[in-house]
Protein backbone atom coordinates (compact mmCIF):
# COMPACT_ATOMS: atom_id res chain seq x y z
CA UNK A 1 0.00 0.00 0.00
CA UNK A 2 1.94 3.33 -1.29
CA UNK A 3 -0.83 5.41 0.83
CA UNK A 4 -2.13 7.27 -2.09
CA UNK A 5 -5.89 6.06 -2.34
CA UNK A 6 -7.71 5.58 -5.39
CA UNK A 7 -11.53 4.89 -6.33
CA UNK A 8 -12.87 2.99 -7.55
CA UNK A 9 -10.30 0.87 -9.14
CA UNK A 10 -12.62 0.15 -11.98
CA UNK A 11 -15.40 1.85 -14.24
CA UNK A 12 -17.23 0.95 -17.19
CA UNK A 13 -19.29 3.77 -18.79
CA UNK A 14 -20.92 4.64 -21.88
CA UNK A 15 -20.40 6.76 -24.55
CA UNK A 16 -21.39 10.58 -23.61
CA UNK A 17 -21.55 10.00 -20.06
CA UNK A 18 -19.35 11.80 -17.06
CA UNK A 19 -17.42 10.35 -14.66
CA UNK A 20 -15.54 10.97 -11.73
CA UNK A 21 -12.30 9.65 -9.90
CA UNK A 22 -11.10 9.66 -6.60
CA UNK A 23 -7.81 10.91 -5.12
CA UNK A 24 -6.99 10.63 -1.64
CA UNK A 25 -3.17 11.72 -0.95
CA UNK A 26 -0.79 10.32 1.25
CA UNK A 27 -0.96 11.30 5.05
CA UNK A 28 1.03 15.26 4.94
CA UNK A 29 0.97 15.59 1.22
CA UNK A 30 -0.14 18.78 -0.45
CA UNK A 31 0.59 18.04 -3.96
CA UNK A 32 -1.58 15.87 -5.87
CA UNK A 33 -0.68 15.18 -9.95
CA UNK A 34 -3.08 13.35 -12.31
CA UNK A 35 -1.96 11.28 -15.09
CA UNK A 36 -3.39 9.38 -17.82
CA UNK A 37 -1.69 6.47 -19.63
CA UNK A 38 -3.93 4.40 -22.47
CA UNK A 39 -2.82 1.23 -23.63
CA UNK A 40 0.69 0.86 -24.95
CA UNK A 41 1.27 4.07 -23.96
CA UNK A 42 3.67 6.62 -21.52
CA UNK A 43 2.13 8.42 -18.56
CA UNK A 44 0.57 11.70 -19.77
CA UNK A 45 0.44 14.17 -16.80
CA UNK A 46 -2.91 16.25 -16.78
CA UNK A 47 -2.73 18.29 -14.08
CA UNK A 48 -1.45 19.49 -10.38
CA UNK A 49 -2.56 20.71 -7.31
CA UNK A 50 -1.09 21.72 -4.53
CA UNK A 51 -2.90 22.65 -1.25
CA UNK A 52 -6.15 23.44 -3.04
CA UNK A 53 -4.66 25.58 -5.84
CA UNK A 54 -3.94 24.21 -9.55
CA UNK A 55 -0.89 24.25 -10.23
CA UNK A 56 0.33 23.08 -13.78
CA UNK A 57 -1.73 22.31 -16.17
CA UNK A 58 -0.49 19.30 -19.04
CA UNK A 59 -2.10 17.69 -21.99
CA UNK A 60 -5.91 17.81 -20.37
CA UNK A 61 -8.72 18.21 -22.09
CA UNK A 62 -11.63 20.77 -22.14
CA UNK A 63 -14.37 17.80 -20.78
CA UNK A 64 -11.17 16.91 -18.26
CA UNK A 65 -11.79 18.76 -14.47
CA UNK A 66 -10.36 18.55 -11.66
CA UNK A 67 -10.03 19.94 -7.84
CA UNK A 68 -8.56 19.45 -4.66
CA UNK A 69 -10.77 19.73 -1.76
CA UNK A 70 -9.95 21.46 1.65
CA UNK A 71 -9.02 17.71 3.16
CA UNK A 72 -6.54 17.55 0.03
CA UNK A 73 -8.56 14.79 -1.59
CA UNK A 74 -8.69 15.27 -5.22
CA UNK A 75 -11.14 14.66 -7.74
CA UNK A 76 -11.03 14.37 -11.33
CA UNK A 77 -13.88 14.86 -13.33
CA UNK A 78 -14.26 13.22 -17.23
CA UNK A 79 -17.26 14.10 -19.15
CA UNK A 80 -18.67 13.40 -22.80
CA UNK A 81 -16.18 10.23 -22.95
CA UNK A 82 -15.68 8.77 -25.89
CA UNK A 83 -14.26 5.09 -26.36
CA UNK A 84 -10.58 7.03 -26.76
CA UNK A 85 -10.94 8.26 -22.98
CA UNK A 86 -10.66 4.83 -22.12
CA UNK A 87 -7.30 4.56 -19.92
CA UNK A 88 -5.66 4.39 -16.67
CA UNK A 89 -5.83 7.03 -14.56
CA UNK A 90 -3.21 7.59 -11.90
CA UNK A 91 -2.73 10.34 -9.36
CA UNK A 92 -0.02 10.92 -7.43
CA UNK A 93 1.09 12.65 -4.21
CA UNK A 94 4.03 14.71 -2.77
CA UNK A 95 4.64 16.54 0.22
CA UNK A 96 5.79 19.36 -1.36
CA UNK A 97 5.94 20.92 -5.04
CA UNK A 98 9.26 19.40 -5.55
CA UNK A 99 10.01 16.31 -3.54
CA UNK A 100 9.47 12.29 -2.89
CA UNK A 101 6.51 11.39 -5.13
CA UNK A 102 4.04 8.51 -4.60
CA UNK A 103 1.44 7.17 -7.34
CA UNK A 104 -1.42 5.47 -6.43
CA UNK A 105 -2.77 1.90 -8.10
CA UNK A 106 -4.83 3.66 -11.01
CA UNK A 107 -8.60 3.30 -11.77
CA UNK A 108 -9.40 1.77 -15.15
CA UNK A 109 -11.87 3.71 -17.01
CA UNK A 110 -13.78 1.21 -19.62
CA UNK A 111 -15.73 3.70 -22.27
CA UNK A 112 -18.23 1.55 -23.92
CA UNK B 1 14.93 19.52 -16.53
CA UNK B 2 17.14 17.14 -18.79
CA UNK B 3 15.99 15.05 -21.06
CA UNK B 4 17.08 11.05 -20.87
CA UNK B 5 17.29 8.95 -23.10
CA UNK B 6 17.04 4.98 -22.36
CA UNK B 7 16.75 1.87 -24.80
CA UNK B 8 13.54 0.46 -25.29
CA UNK B 9 13.63 -3.12 -24.14
CA UNK B 10 16.30 -5.52 -22.40
CA UNK B 11 15.64 -8.95 -20.98
CA UNK B 12 17.89 -10.47 -18.32
CA UNK B 13 17.76 -14.04 -17.39
CA UNK B 14 16.84 -14.70 -13.88
CA UNK B 15 19.26 -14.47 -10.81
CA UNK B 16 21.65 -12.21 -13.15
CA UNK B 17 22.35 -8.31 -12.92
CA UNK B 18 20.24 -6.16 -14.98
CA UNK B 19 22.06 -3.82 -15.89
CA UNK B 20 19.64 -0.48 -17.01
CA UNK B 21 21.40 2.38 -19.09
CA UNK B 22 20.03 5.79 -19.06
CA UNK B 23 22.01 8.52 -20.72
CA UNK B 24 21.37 12.13 -19.76
CA UNK B 25 24.23 13.94 -21.54
CA UNK B 26 22.47 17.69 -21.12
CA UNK B 27 22.18 17.62 -16.90
CA UNK B 28 22.74 20.05 -15.01
CA UNK B 29 24.23 20.49 -11.61
CA UNK B 30 21.35 20.77 -9.50
CA UNK B 31 19.43 17.82 -11.02
CA UNK B 32 18.74 14.60 -9.41
CA UNK B 33 18.51 11.15 -11.07
CA UNK B 34 16.04 9.21 -10.21
CA UNK B 35 14.44 5.89 -11.36
CA UNK B 36 10.70 4.70 -10.93
CA UNK B 37 9.44 1.33 -12.51
CA UNK B 38 6.22 0.51 -13.38
CA UNK B 39 4.73 -3.58 -13.06
CA UNK B 40 2.36 -4.04 -15.57
CA UNK B 41 -0.83 -1.78 -15.05
CA UNK B 42 0.28 -1.06 -11.32
CA UNK B 43 1.31 2.78 -10.62
CA UNK B 44 5.32 3.69 -10.78
CA UNK B 45 6.97 2.75 -7.90
CA UNK B 46 10.15 4.99 -6.75
CA UNK B 47 13.55 3.29 -6.42
CA UNK B 48 16.04 4.97 -6.30
CA UNK B 49 17.73 8.54 -6.79
CA UNK B 50 21.22 10.47 -6.41
CA UNK B 51 23.34 13.43 -7.26
CA UNK B 52 26.51 12.22 -7.69
CA UNK B 53 27.72 9.39 -5.92
CA UNK B 54 26.80 5.57 -6.27
CA UNK B 55 23.73 4.89 -3.92
CA UNK B 56 22.58 1.66 -2.96
CA UNK B 57 18.93 0.59 -1.47
CA UNK B 58 17.69 -3.31 -0.54
CA UNK B 59 16.07 -2.75 -4.05
CA UNK B 60 18.56 -1.35 -6.41
CA UNK B 61 22.32 0.19 -7.47
CA UNK B 62 22.84 3.73 -8.69
CA UNK B 63 26.28 4.28 -10.73
CA UNK B 64 26.42 7.47 -11.66
CA UNK B 65 29.21 8.63 -14.35
CA UNK B 66 32.14 10.79 -13.25
CA UNK B 67 30.81 13.46 -15.84
CA UNK B 68 26.86 12.48 -14.72
CA UNK B 69 25.81 12.55 -18.69
CA UNK B 70 24.89 8.88 -18.10
CA UNK B 71 23.81 6.53 -14.98
CA UNK B 72 23.15 2.75 -14.78
CA UNK B 73 20.48 1.11 -12.37
CA UNK B 74 21.81 -2.26 -11.41
CA UNK B 75 19.24 -4.61 -10.12
CA UNK B 76 21.49 -7.62 -8.81
CA UNK B 77 19.81 -10.52 -8.86
CA UNK B 78 16.82 -9.83 -10.85
CA UNK B 79 14.18 -12.01 -10.27
CA UNK B 80 10.65 -12.38 -12.59
CA UNK B 81 8.83 -9.84 -10.01
CA UNK B 82 11.19 -7.41 -11.59
CA UNK B 83 9.92 -7.85 -15.01
CA UNK B 84 8.55 -4.04 -15.75
CA UNK B 85 9.32 -0.77 -17.60
CA UNK B 86 11.80 1.32 -16.27
CA UNK B 87 12.21 5.32 -15.63
CA UNK B 88 14.94 7.06 -15.14
CA UNK B 89 14.18 11.23 -14.70
CA UNK B 90 16.24 14.19 -13.80
CA UNK B 91 14.69 16.77 -11.65
CA UNK B 92 15.48 19.42 -9.64
CA UNK B 93 14.44 18.54 -5.78
CA UNK B 94 12.37 21.80 -4.73
CA UNK B 95 10.80 23.84 -6.35
CA UNK B 96 8.18 23.62 -9.19
CA UNK B 97 9.08 20.13 -11.01
CA UNK B 98 6.02 18.08 -13.23
CA UNK B 99 7.45 14.34 -13.57
CA UNK B 100 7.77 13.44 -17.05
CA UNK B 101 7.63 9.79 -17.87
CA UNK B 102 9.13 9.02 -21.25
CA UNK B 103 8.70 5.17 -22.74
CA UNK B 104 11.20 4.09 -20.34
CA UNK B 105 13.13 0.51 -20.60
CA UNK B 106 10.83 -2.46 -20.62
CA UNK B 107 12.90 -4.92 -19.14
CA UNK B 108 11.70 -8.41 -19.25
CA UNK B 109 13.23 -10.90 -16.62
CA UNK B 110 13.37 -14.79 -17.94
CA UNK B 111 14.24 -17.80 -16.26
Amino acid sequence: DSGVTQTPKHLITATGQRVTLRCSPRSGDLSVYWYQQSLDQGLQFLIQYYNGEERAKGNILERFSAQQFPDLHSELNLSSLELGDSALYFCASSAGQGNGYTFGSGTRLTVV
Amino acid sequence: DAKTTQPPSMDCAEGRAANLPCNHSTISGNEYVYWYRQIHSQGPQYIIHGLKNNETNEMASLIITEDRKSSTLILPHATLRDTAVYYCIVRVIGGSYIPTFGRGTSLIVHP
